[in-house]
């Protein structure tokens, strides 16, 4: 159990597109889902706080125009990075955890495998 | 959140006990320890988690002394596999809405 996915797990695009990544919670619901961008030999860092239904919160120097992230449901929240620039090639990454009181501990956040996106 | 501050590369030969260990100086009264693993290329993979004293799993044993400025994370028996970036976390219990901030990790290194 406490399965979370990504899709795709890596996208090549020309500069000033957009992708999407998707990330769903497989086996359990998720109120609250974070979006993470590691660069290589780098740690993690917290980009936004997506919740369901609620608008996203996003760490200060993210633009919050440029990553748009909706979280339409229980199970899924996407990030859209918008006119990507190859300063956008990064790995990112997503987490969830749990409703209170069912499926896996809500005690524990669960990443997904991450997504490696390269802006050409 | 406290913020922590971990060895930034250790090495290992497989079979030995590997201890990582997290100083977290300014932890609050409701922050918890947790421990990640990171493999290259993948998103983070949860180890164990602790308040006080000592928390055991299948994985690895995590020690907290009293007055809970530091921890170490220890891993029996290492293996090749093992070979991975650890990330010692501290904040409230890592829930719902709790946000994670993660520090420069340890890159642990095992080799035969």
């Amino acid at each position: 159990g406490a399965v979370v996915s990504q899709h795709p797990s890596w996208v090549i695009c020309k500069s000033g597109t957009s992708v999407k990544i998707e990330c769903r919670s497989l086996d359990f619901q998720a109120t609250t889902m974070f979006w993470y961008r590691q660069f290589p030999k780098q740690s993690l860092m917290l980009m936004a706080t997506s919740n369901e239904g609620s608008k996203a919160t996003y760490e200060q120097g993210v633009e919050k125009d440029k990553f748009l992230i909706n979280h339409a449901s229980l199970t899924l929240s996407t990030l859209t990075v918008t006119s990507a620039h190859p300063e956008d090639s990064s790995f990112y990454i997503c987490s969830a955890s749990g409703l209170a009181g069912e499926g896996p501990s809500t005690d524990t956040q669960y990443f997904g495998p991450g997504t490696r996106l390269t802006v050409l | 959140l406290a913020k922590t501050t971990q060895p930034i590369s250790m090495d290992s030969y497989e079979g030995q006990e590997v201890n990582i260990t997290c100083s977290h100086n300014n932890i609050a009264t409701n922050d918890y320890i947790t421990w990640y693993q990171q493999f290259p290329s993948q998103g983070p993979r949860f180890i164990i988690q602790g308040y006080k004293t000592k928390v055991t799993n299948e994985v690895a044993s995590l020690f907290i002394p009293a007055d809970r400025k530091s921890s170490t994370l220890s891993l029996p028996r290492v293996s090749l596999s093992d070979t991975a970036v650890y990330y010692c976390l501290v904040g409230p219990r890592t829930g719902t809405a709790s946000k994670l901030t993660f520090g420069t990790g340890t890159r642990l290194q095992v080799t035969l």
